[in-house]
């Protein structure tokens, strides 16, 4: 079975902090994505990457950075939190057409 | 660029009865197409997908989905429903080819089944 890890299910941060959200896969995926999910927005594509250190900005990148070092990880860094940025974070990774989600970090921004 | 339309933010219907939720997309290029479910409190889970071949497409739980391209839609439809189909259901379409497995997702319908 394929493993897409998030490293927290909940996260409480003040507005202006630094925010470290990572991703693990365990199958060797070439391409791994992070979304926001908002309720009556769906799910909004941030950042994905194709390969170790290879990114390109999704629908919604801004008050975004990612981080790809190597290629079962996967990093959302968010530079200076914002109340704004409160929302349900889910990683995936995938061989298309095939993906696997992660079960979501809730982060709450105080 | 790809994009996708769910025609409904809220589905209530009885236990029993029929359901269908709409989905409708655009893309200049081929597509494979998605439905995911969400049951609350927990992540994503996979419904069933189009890829190619037949355009009815059967996934888990009872439910179907059929691909109309002329019409541009990926309806989701289940004959009789139970109350723990309760979730929010997303409909999601990628590009064929090198799209890198980009999802695009519609806005969500949550179904809630009254007994």
């Amino acid at each position: 079975d394929v493993k897409v890890t998030q490293s927290s299910r909940y996260l409480v941060k003040r507005t202006g902090e630094k925010v470290f959200l990572e991703c693990v896969q365990d199958m060797d995926h070439e391409n791994m994505f992070w979304y926001r999910q908002d309720p009556g927005l769906g799910l909004r594509l941030i950042y994905f990457s194709y390969d170790v250190k290879m990114k390109e900005k999704g629908d919604i990148p801004e008050g975004y950075s990612v981080s790809r070092e190597k290629k079962e990880r996967f990093s959302l860094i968010l530079e200076s939190a914002s109340t704004n940025q409160t929302s349900m974070y889910l990683c995936a990774s995938s061989l298309p057409p095939r993906r696997f989600f992660g079960p979501g970090t809730r982060l709450t921004v105080l | 660029a790809q994009s996708v339309t769910q025609l409904d933010s809220q589905v209530p219907v009885f236990e029993e009865a029929p359901v269908e939720l709409r989905c409708n997309y655009s893309s200049s290029v081929s597509v494979y197409l998605f439905w995911y479910v969400q049951y609350p409190n927990q992540g994503l889970q996979l419904l069933l997908k189009y890829l190619s071949g037949s355009t009815l497409v059967k996934g888990i739980n009872g439910f179907e989905a059929e691909f109309n391209k002329s019409q541009t839609s990926f309806h989701l439809r289940k004959p009789s429903v139970h109350i723990s189909d309760t979730a929010e259901y997303f409909c999601a379409v990628t590009a064929g080819g090198t799209s890198y497995g980009k999802l695009t997702f519609g806005q969500g319908t949550i179904l809630t089944v009254h007994p």
